[in-house]
Formats: structure tokens, sequence, C-alpha cells
């Protein structure tokens, strides 16, 4: 079974479109985060989230937002995309109390054109 | 925000070398992790340091927690063709209270000549 699985695995759409990727993690962790990794490798986190909790990135627009529906889900909702939003998206999970790593999905690479 | 700079940035090495990489902080953090990326995948853990000075091994893989805890080096001991990946060092600021991020250096770029 996959620890953190995402889908679709790649997305191409059109600017001006809103679109989805799904995250859901079997790991029974409590926490579960959102990140962008650049054209140049670069992984800058997006959102991270628990049950008490929501934490934004000052950085990201607000056409970005998180939905969790329970907590082994959060999805990525993207309201008119644009270009610049092309990038791989990594959901990850982590147990929020104690000393622990982060697993990540394998990615969503997004293409906007 | 925090910066972590990683380096060297890539790596053009023999099979069977050594390889040194490292990863500063300009503040402190109370985790620090290394990851390696294949094309096409997530970033998968390799080490995890959770105190200052600590020395960790795995295989071939040694990692250290800097004493001042704004530093953290990684090393592979005789590299094979299968390390050839990215290799990012992150820093984790665990407050206790809320959600909170990792940190990632920007990757070092480890390709094996044959």
């Amino acid at each position: 079974d996959t620890a953190v699985s995402q889908t679709p695995k790649y997305l191409v759409t059109q600017m001006g479109n809103d679109k989805s990727i799904k995250c859901e993690q079997n790991l029974g962790h409590d926490t579960m985060y959102w990140y962008k990794q650049d054209s140049k490798k670069f992984l800058k986190i997006m959102f991270s989230y628990n049950n008490k909790e929501l934490i934004i990135n000052e950085t990201v627009p607000n056409r970005f937002s998180p939905k969790s529906p329970d907590k082994a889900h959060l999805n990525l909702h993207i309201n008119s995309l644009e270009l610049g939003d092309s990038a791989v998206y990594f959901c990850a999970s982590s147990q929020e109390v104690g000393e622990n790593g982060y697993t990540f999905g394998s990615g969503t690479r997004l293409t906007v054109v | 925000g925090q910066q972590l700079n990683q380096s060297p940035q890539s790596m053009f090495i023999q099979e069977g070398e050594d390889v040194s990489m490292n990863c500063t902080s300009s503040s402190i953090f109370n985790t620090w992790l290394w990851y390696k990326q294949d094309p096409g995948e997530g970033p998968v853990l390799l080490i995890a340091l959770y105190k200052a000075g600590e020395l960790t091994s795995n295989g071939r893989l040694t990692a250290q927690f800097g004493i001042t805890r704004k530093d953290s080096f990684l090393n592979i001991s005789a590299s094979i063709p299968s390390d050839v990946g990215i290799y990012f060092c992150a820093g984790r600021m665990y407050s206790g209270g809320g959600a909170d991020g990792l940190t990632f250096g920007k990757g070092t770029h480890l390709i094996i000549q044959p």
C-alpha cells in the first residue's frame, strides 16, 4: 500500500481553468502538507494542516485553497490557473507530536498552457 | 524567513568515490533531515537527526547535526550508480503548537560518471 498517494500524476490544463489535486495518507499521521517544487527543483511549503489549524504560507496566492474532508485527506484546489502555476506539487504527512520525518507522495506535475 | 544554504549544487564523481555535502542555516533548527529524490518521484527520507552533535549512519550514509544547530552534513561512502539523484537537506523548528513545515535546501545533484 502506498503511504501517501496523490492523483493525478500528470495534469495538463489551460489558463483560467479550475483544477484539484487529491491526496490521501494511510499512515495515521496528524498533519498533512502541500509543497511546490519549481523548475529549479526548489521545494517550498504552501500549507500545513491538522485537525486544529491551517497554516498558510503568506506567499501563496489565495487562488490556492486546501480542503480536508477528514484526517486522511488533504486536497488542493486551484482557481483561475496561471502559467506560473506550472510546477510539481507534493503532498506530505507527518506526526505532529514527537520526533519524526515527513513522508511525501510521488508528486503531481501540473502544466498550464 | 529561514534560509538553508546547501552545497555543492552539483557533483560529478566516479563510481566508488566518497561524497560529502552540507547545509548551513541562518537560524537554528531542532531537527535536520536528509532526503533523496529520484526522477518522477517524491523525496524519500534517508536520515533524521534530532539532537545537536548527533552522528547517525544508515548503511553507506552518515550524517551529523551540527553542535550549533545551524548546520548538517551528509557523507556517502563508496558511491554506486543507484546513488544518482538529488539530495536535499531540510530543517524543522518544531514549535509544539501548530503544524509546522520543513525548510529545504536547494539540493545537491549527484551524478556518477562510469
